[in-house]
């Protein structure tokens, strides 16, 4: 089975830059579009990174995506950070079978 | 502006079935995927499965023999039906709606507007 896995926590101080990694367990993971979203506590989650980089309207610049192949992983980098940022972040990608797949999420810590 | 509701009772017996329905107003529920998500106490998310609005669906492997997507596109509306359910069900459940890209890899979905949630409790 296909698997994104996470970091459990990351943290920055307001102002500076994170990047939150996602891996995936096997083939490339630069052959589906990742997705980034953001949950924060009590909220239903919000999409921040859509087909690898792309912010829907209205999500700041300071939001980006990325993909290494060599690594097989997927990235999202927040820079400028604010405290507003604190939440958790998931990403999403798809198994073989085009069926939707989470990593286990990340706690951002803005301290 | 489109906008996921979703309805159903907050409280299921051990074994019944959950019925849970999203209600899609301010757009119309054709030419997309729709989704359903769910979020365990204290966990992370869980994708149960998509419906197209023609009908066509796909499900969480894990959850496959338990669950049904259904859609009406009269009320603007689709469902979620999980049975047998256990304690291990009790979750806040999402609606989303999917829309389909289409880029260098092909054609995907994503989630791009989300309902509030709703919990469901598994207990007796």
């Amino acid at each position: 089975n296909f698997m994104l896995t996470q970091p459990h926590s990351v943290s920055e101080s307001p102002g500076k830059t994170v990047t939150i990694s996602c891996t995936g367990s096997s083939g490339s993971i630069a052959s589906n579009y990742v997705q980034w979203y953001q949950q924060r506590p009590g909220s239903a989650p919000t999409t921040v990174i859509y087909e690898d980089n792309q912010r829907p309207s209205g999500v700041p610049d300071r939001f980006s995506g990325s993909i290494d192949s060599s690594s097989n992983s997927a990235s999202l980098t927040i820079s400028g950070l604010k405290t507003e940022d604190e939440a958790d972040y998931y990403c999403q990608s798809y198994d073989s079978s085009n069926q939707g797949v989470f990593g286990g999420g990340t706690k951002l810590t803005v301290l | 502006q489109v906008q996921l509701q979703e309805s159903g009772p907050g409280l299921v017996k051990p074994s019944e079935t959950l019925s849970l329905t999203c209600t899609v107003s301010g757009g119309s529920i054709s030419s997309y995927y729709w989704s359903w998500i769910r979020q365990p106490p204290g966990k992370g998310l869980e994708w149960i499965g998509y419906i197209y609005y023609s009908g066509s669906t796909n499900y969480n492997p894990s959850l496959k023999s338990r669950v049904t997507i259904s859609v009406d596109t009269s009320k603007n509306q689709f469902s979620l039906k999980l049975s047998s359910v256990t304690a291990a069900d009790t979750a806040v459940y999402y609606c989303a709606r999917a829309p389909l890209g289409a880029g260098a890899k092909g054609v995907y979905y994503y989630m791009d507007v989300w309902g509030k949630g709703t919990t469901v409790t598994v207990s007796s």
